[in-house]
């Protein structure tokens, strides 16, 4: 099945550094969605993206909807040991179906 | 806790066996999702229902099959299971079945084929 392409894969930072990481696709999507997934959990809905060039924030996290559609960013300010984990991307297009399409994930390691 | 629960956490089977996940929405959902994650296909869409009726199909295998019962909770039927089935099977929910209602995801179950 069709997932779309993160990078980096992982990541290694220390403690109080930015991350950034991105995510693209080679077909258009409606929405971008950011999840992030802790080990032997489901994942949890971080930030949701409408609109082509968007740009939103949920506490140390800020995402970007792509102007092209196909591409995605998310960047966390400031990290902290519990940033630690997964995160994935995943783009939806609007109709009578929702379904995610994932990204490969970008794992975070933060080192103290 | 994202209030979609799912049963079991952990199931250890035999290769050909058949298999029965549970999933129940958030209070208020109509539809459920079912994903499938494993280390080398990652997380892929098998099936969404909506208020009891089918309403998208992924990657889901024909020896795989789900249904959603009238008080919405989800049930996801896996047979004759192979060692590829190996895998964590997530259930989400969302308010509607289209757009801008975001799925929350449960906790998943395990299922280790050996």
């Amino acid at each position: 099945g069709q997932q779309l392409n993160q990078s980096p894969q992982s990541m290694f930072i220390q403690e109080g550094e930015d991350v950034s990481m991105n995510c693209t696709s080679s077909s258009i999507f409606n929405t971008w969605l950011w999840y992030k997934q802790d080990p032997g959990e489901g994942p949890v809905l971080l930030i949701a993206l409408y609109k082509a060039g968007e740009l939103t924030s949920n506490g140390r996290l800020t995402a970007q909807f792509g102007i092209t559609r196909k591409d995605s960013f998310l960047n966390i300010s400031a990290s902290i040991p519990s940033d630690v984990g997964i995160y994935f991307c995943a783009g939806r297009n609007t109709g009578t179906a929702s379904k995610l399409t994932f990204g490969t994930g970008t794992r975070l390691q933060v080192t103290l | 806790d994202s209030g979609v629960t799912q049963t079991p956490k952990h199931l250890i089977t035999a290769t050909g066996q058949r298999v029965t996940l549970r999933c129940s929405p958030r209070s208020g959902d109509l539809s459920v999702y079912w994903y499938q994650q494993s280390l080398d296909q990652g997380l892929q869409f098998l099936i969404q229902y909506y208020n009891g009726e089918e309403r998208a199909k992924g990657n889901i295998l024909e020896r795989f099959s789900a249904q959603q019962f009238p008080d919405l909770h989800s049930e996801l039927n896996l047979s004759s299971l192979e060692l590829g089935d190996s895998a964590l099977y997530f259930c989400a929910s969302s308010v509607m079945g289209n757009s801008n209602n975001e799925q929350f995801f449960g906790p998943g179950t395990r299922l280790t084929v050996l």
